[in-house]
């Protein structure tokens, strides 16, 4: 029982380096998204994917690209990271059924990424 | 974007104690989730409440949606070290937002949750 496995735990990077955050499920879910989690901010959505070709931007997307080939994958992409990128990514996902609009999210453990 | 707002922002108490946790916002929702956290992992899901005035309990935990579906609470009864750690609330945008909803749930700032043995 894998549920949403997130690649790597931890990351240092230098500013204006460029890296991918894997995030793979293995629920079928429809639904994946990207959150950071900064301290004192609660989560922030990144980007989020309704099936397999569609993504949208969510309440933080600058500095973020998403690309969703498949229903399991959903990796992001830093292209040129910056310092205020250093936080506490979490990939999620979450079914339609019986209420998508009311579906609990289920995370993966993390990745910490410091910029320097 | 709603806002939620949830507090206390941090809660130190002694194993025993009871306390209450509140999240609230002017938005109506469909329905409101609460999530507890422990360090390194993600978010795990506690509960989802849905009707407005509905109560659930899961063991020492309470939990309420209030009656115009603006505002939750969670309350711990003689809290346990082991219920340390960070809650949650979270909510998908308001009955009056346009475009798809699902995976886009806001969350409050949380409350991180100290109990002493």
């Amino acid at each position: 029982n894998a549920g949403v496995t997130q690649t790597p735990k931890f990351q240092v990077l230098k500013t204006g380096q460029s890296m991918t955050l894997q995030c793979a499920q293995d629920m079928n879910h429809e639904y994946m998204s990207w959150y950071r989690q900064d301290p004192g901010m609660g989560l922030r959505l990144i980007h989020y994917s309704v099936g397999a070709g569609i993504t949208d931007q969510g309440e933080v997307p600058n500095g973020y690209n998403v690309s969703r080939s498949t229903t399991e994958d959903f990796p992001l992409r830093l292209l040129s990271a910056a310092p205020s990128q250093t936080s506490v990514y979490f990939c999620a996902s979450s079914h339609t059924i019986p209420d998508g609009r009311n579906s609990p999210l289920h995370f993966g453990n993390g990745t910490r990424l410091t910029v320097t | 974007t709603q806002l939620l707002e949830q507090s206390p922002q941090f809660l130190s108490i002694q194993e025993g104690e009871n306390l209450t946790v509140y999240c609230n916002s002017s938005s109506v929702f469909s329905s409101l989730q609460w999530y507890r956290q422990e360090p390194g992992e993600g978010p795990v899901l506690l509960v989802t409440v849905v009707t407005g005035g509905e109560v659930k309990k899961l063991k020492r935990l309470t939990f309420q949606f209030g009656d115009a579906r603006k505002d939750s609470s969670l309350h711990i009864t003689a809290a346990q070290p082991g219920d340390t750690g960070l809650y949650l609330c979270a909510a998908p945008p308001p009955l009056n937002a346009g475009g798809t909803s699902y995976g886009k749930l806001t969350f409050g700032q949380g409350t991180i949750l100290t109990v002493h043995p």
